[in-house]
């Protein structure tokens, strides 16, 4: 079965352009999480999904983001306008259960912002 | 869980020598307990997982974790360490202390294996 998957899996941009960042979820999951990993700050929280709405985005750091989940099978996260500081790996996960139980991790889109 | 603690940020162990990574968390009511493992250049991948019953809970790659309650701990041990694994470590908690059930991750230990 293939597992999650996200696109791009690198991606340079200068300050000031918009980045789209993409996921698709194992079929079946019902939760979907996106994560930032920073060797500064670890591996943050960003947003958690259930059933395509958004339950927590306590994470998102600040109005610059934004994720989207129009079906089950499809998420985007957004920055708009980017800036250096959000260079860093973005991680899409899935669960099939909602925060108790298992994440399914994608392999991350690497983000440099120039 | 209102913080997750992984004490040490590098491990290094011998091959063949005892592996412990210890998780401590801050928790008033039950806490659902994973161990990850992440390569290089790659994502998060289970380690094991406890949610219920048996207090020690075996994994994938011979690794195994202990809840006990009375410490808040899930130390994760592997009896003999081999040089695949070496890699990141992270501990997960989740409880609903906030009211709903949210993730917490711990800050990771380095793994490194000495031959």
């Amino acid at each position: 079965d293939a597992g999650v998957i996200q696109s791009p899996r690198h991606e340079v941009t200068e300050m000031g352009q918009e980045v789209t960042l993409r996921c698709k979820p194992i079929s079946g999951h019902n939760s979907l999480f996106w994560y930032r990993q920073t060797m500064m700050r670890g591996l943050e929280l960003l947003i958690y999904f259930n059933n395509n709405v958004p339950i927590d985005d306590s994470g998102m750091p600040e109005d610059r983001f934004s994720a989207k989940m129009p079906n089950a099978s499809f998420s985007t996260l957004k920055i708009q306008p980017s800036e250096p500081r959000d260079s860093a790996v973005y991680f899409c996960a899935s669960s099939l259960a909602g925060p108790t139980d298992t994440q399914y991790f994608g392999p991350g889109t690497r983000l440099t912002v120039l | 869980a209102q913080s997750v603690t992984q004490l040490g940020s590098h491990v290094s162990v011998s091959e063949g020598a005892l592996v412990l990574l210890r998780c401590n968390y801050s928790s008033s009511v039950p806490p659902y307990l994973f161990w990850y493992v992440q390569y290089p250049n790659q994502g998060l991948q289970l380690l094991l997982k406890y949610t219920t019953g048996a207090t020690l809970v075996k994994g994938i790659n011979g690794f195994e974790a202990e809840f006990k309650k009375s410490e808040t701990s899930f130390h994760l041990t592997k009896p003999s360490a081999h040089m695949s694994d070496a890699a990141e470590y992270f501990c997960d908690v989740s409880d609903n202390t906030s009211g709903t059930y949210k993730y917490i991750f711990g800050t990771g230990t380095r793994l490194k294996v000495l031959a």
